[in-house]
């Protein structure tokens, strides 16, 4: 399927750790990339390929991704990690990008 | 430093058509895949479509919704990707984003426009 499968909303505690989920058959293909979306903002790349986190992103990031769900997960989650993450990945042809559906994450 | 800065956004009726600009500097934009992104009034980010770079064929990809109504040209003179959006519908109403990567692989967008709201009504 071309489709990757994200729970709507999850929340965490402040300073606590948090995994936002991402499933679809095409991730037993290709690895995910996860963005943080704060409104009116765009997109902010925090995570991507099996282990990687971009430069000036805090350490607090990591991911998973095994099989066919991949995972950002957040330890020690911040006020300011409050926001839409979105995971993507190429479709099962290779050729096109898609996107979960978002997760809105809400710091308690 | 790099920026893109994208133009063109406006209010439009049904059936009309638009054109989206996205000015690139500060990389070597004609190595880039572009592509844009939308998303809708409180909706998800949807990938609309790419161009790859010139050296890698110059094709283009679109999303299915999307196919046979938009178009991506590129000009790398000019340093500036388009989006040209044809036979508008309402559900096309979205902030329009152009990204590419820079770093870390084609798939993989580290560099975003700041966006542009298209309203079709």
């Amino acid at each position: 399927s071309s489709e990757l499968t994200q729970d709507p909303a999850v929340s965490v505690a402040l300073g606590q750790t948090v995994r936002i989920t991402c499933q679809g058959d095409s991730l037993r293909n290709y690895y995910a990339s996860w963005y943080q979306k704060k409104p009116g903002q765009a997109p902010l790349l925090v995570f991507y390929d099996k282990d990687k986190r971009p430069s000036g992103i805090p350490d607090r990031f990591s991911g998973s991704s095994p099989g066919n769900t991949a995972s950002l997960i957040i330890t020690g989650a911040q006020a300011e990690d409050e926001a839409d993450y979105y995971c993507n990945s190429r479709d099962s042809s290779g050729n096109h990008v898609i996107f979960g559906g978002g997760t809105k994450l809400t710091v308690l | 430093e790099v920026q893109l800065v994208e133009s063109g956004g406006d209010l439009v009726k049904p059936g009309e058509s638009l054109r989206l600009s996205c000015a690139a500097s500060g990389f070597t934009f004609s190595d880039a895949w572009m592509n844009w992104v939308r998303q809708p009034p409180g909706k998800g980010l949807e990938w609309v479509g790419r161009i790859k770079s010139k050296v890698d064929g110059g094709t283009t990809d679109y999303a299915a919704p999307v196919k046979g109504r938009f178009t991506i040209s590129r000009d790398d003179s000019k340093n500036t990707v388009y989006l040209h959006l044809n036979s508008l519908k309402t559900e096309d109403t979205a902030v329009y984003y152009c990204t590419f990567s820079g770093s870390y692989g084609p798939y993989y967008f580290d560099y975003w426009g700041q966006g542009n709201l298209v309203t079709v009504s």
